[in-house]
């Protein structure tokens, strides 16, 4: 069955560190990828997406990510962390073209004065 | 632009009540969807609606009924709620003809069943 794993829960990063959020999907043909950011009591926001083409996709707010097939990936990555970037971080996926899009569990991410 | 609009933001029923969630987008969107958000669950799939006339089951379809009315708008239906059933509920739209993917997002219904 189509599944996104997120495999922290929680992550704590010091402003101004750099960061890293894992995703891997289940096995399917290249799927469509995305990372949405929730905000506290807000609603959810893309960040950036990945359909095809060149495997490393820059979004909003100085986020990237790379799709990596052979790992079945697609982490998140920022530079530098404002304190403004804590919130819940989110990855989903289509895997058959066919409109189905499953999110991951989250993974809330602290930031560290 | 009031893009996704959900009715009601906040509801509290008791056990074997029905009710029903409306969602309504102005966008023109061809898909339309039903999450639902709990503490340490992210968010899963309820129902999902392709196009108008279509509906299908999506992670978590059991105790739900959906109607996609017209392209619009997409009901989601509690015919006996239970207390699983507390939670966050967020309708959401995409615009599957420029294959854009992006999902946007109501600001979702919170649901209380007693």
């Amino acid at each position: 069955a189509q599944s996104v794993t997120q495999p922290d829960i929680h992550i704590t990063v010091s402003e101004g560190a750099s960061l890293e959020l894992r995703c891997n999907y289940s096995y399917g043909a290249t799927p469509y990828l995305f990372w949405y950011v929730q905000s506290p009591g807000q609603g959810l926001q893309l960040l950036l997406k990945y359909f095809s083409g060149d495997t490393l996709v820059q979004g909003i707010k100085g986020f990237e990510a790379e799709f990596k097939r052979s790992q079945s990936s697609f982490n998140l990555r920022k530079p530098s962390v404002h304190w403004s970037d804590a919130a819940e971080y989110f990855c989903a996926t289509e895997m058959n073209r066919d409109d189905k899009i499953i999110f991951g569990k989250g993974t809330r991410l602290h930031i560290l004065p | 632009n009031a893009g996704v609009t959900q009715t009601p933001k906040f509801q509290v029923l008791k056990t074997g009540q029905s009710m029903t969630l409306q969602c309504a987008q102005d966008m023109n969107h061809n898909s339309m969807y039903w999450y639902r958000q709990d503490p340490g669950m992210g968010l899963r799939l309820i129902y999902y609606s392709a196009s108008e006339g279509t509906t299908d089951k999506g992670e978590v379809p059991n105790g739900y009924n959906v109607s996609r009315l017209n392209k619009r708008e997409f009901s989601l239906r509690l015919e006996s709620a239970a207390p699983s059933q507390t939670s966050v509920y967020f309708c959401a739209s995409s615009d599957r003809t420029r294959n854009t993917g992006e999902l946007f997002f109501g600001e979702g219904s919170r649901l209380t069943v007693l």
